[in-house]
């Protein structure tokens, strides 16, 4: 069946280093892939996605490649801030109401 | 943006109880609604998927009898966990579907 695997935290960084975040995953046909990120106490929101092979989505300073050679979805940001800290998730969606398949979550942290 | 909103946000109930969580779309009519469970440091789970007027569709694993949902409207979907347990603990968070997933905040969910 689909999954998603990313890298396991928690992730500390100082302000304005480069930060990745690693998914890979395993699924059939062409499904879509998504970012979502979890600000302490809030729901989840929709940071990019991509929805074909080599699209890149991107938002806020944040991107992500649809690499399907390596079935990845790594996520990036040239400059992180102390408000990038939250939960972020990698997760695949197939069908026509996105039916979506997460990740375990990456804890992110920035020290000024 | 869509807004989902969760009621309550928390809630702790005796073990033998049942508790109603309510997911509404403030802004938006969603014919689809998800419910995921969200252990801690694990992935959202999804439990099932709410089609207005029609039976959900649960997932593997997921006990259709206990976790009864009601999608009554476009704008709201119901969760109720029955005869809950102390393993029924966990953080429930729904979505509504309306061109993407927007996710409501969730519900801390206690079992005593």
């Amino acid at each position: 069946g689909n999954s998603v695997t990313q890298m396991e935290g928690p992730v500390t960084l100082s302000e304005e280093a480069f930060l990745t975040i690693n998914c890979t995953y395993t699924a059939t046909g062409y499904p879509s892939l998504f970012w979502y990120v979890q600000y302490p106490g809030e729901g989840l929101q929709l940071l990019l996605k991509a929805t074909k092979a080599d699209d890149k989505g991107s938002n806020k300073g944040f991107e992500a490649t649809y690499r399907k050679e390596t079935t990845s979805f790594h996520l990036e940001k040239g400059s992180v801030q102390v408000s990038d800290s939250a939960v972020y998730f990698c997760a695949l969606g197939q069908g026509g109401s996105e039916k979506l398949v997460f990740g375990k979550g990456t804890k992110l942290t920035v020290n000024p | 943006g869509a807004v989902v909103s969760q009621h309550p946000s928390r809630v702790i109930c005796k073990s033998g109880t049942s508790v109603k969580i309510e997911c509404r779309s403030l802004d938006f009519q969603a014919t689809t609604m998800f419910w995921y469970r969200q252990f801690p440091k694990k992935s959202l789970m999804l439990m099932a998927t709410s089609n207005e007027g029609s039976k959900a569709t649960y997932e593997q694993g997921v006990e259709k009898d206990k976790f009864l949902i009601n999608h009554a409207s476009l704008t709201l979907s119901t969760l109720t966990v029955t005869s809950a347990h102390p393993e029924d603990s966990s953080f429930y968070i729904c979505s509504a579907y309306w061109n993407e997933q927007f996710f409501g905040p969730g519900t801390r969910l206690t079992v005593l």
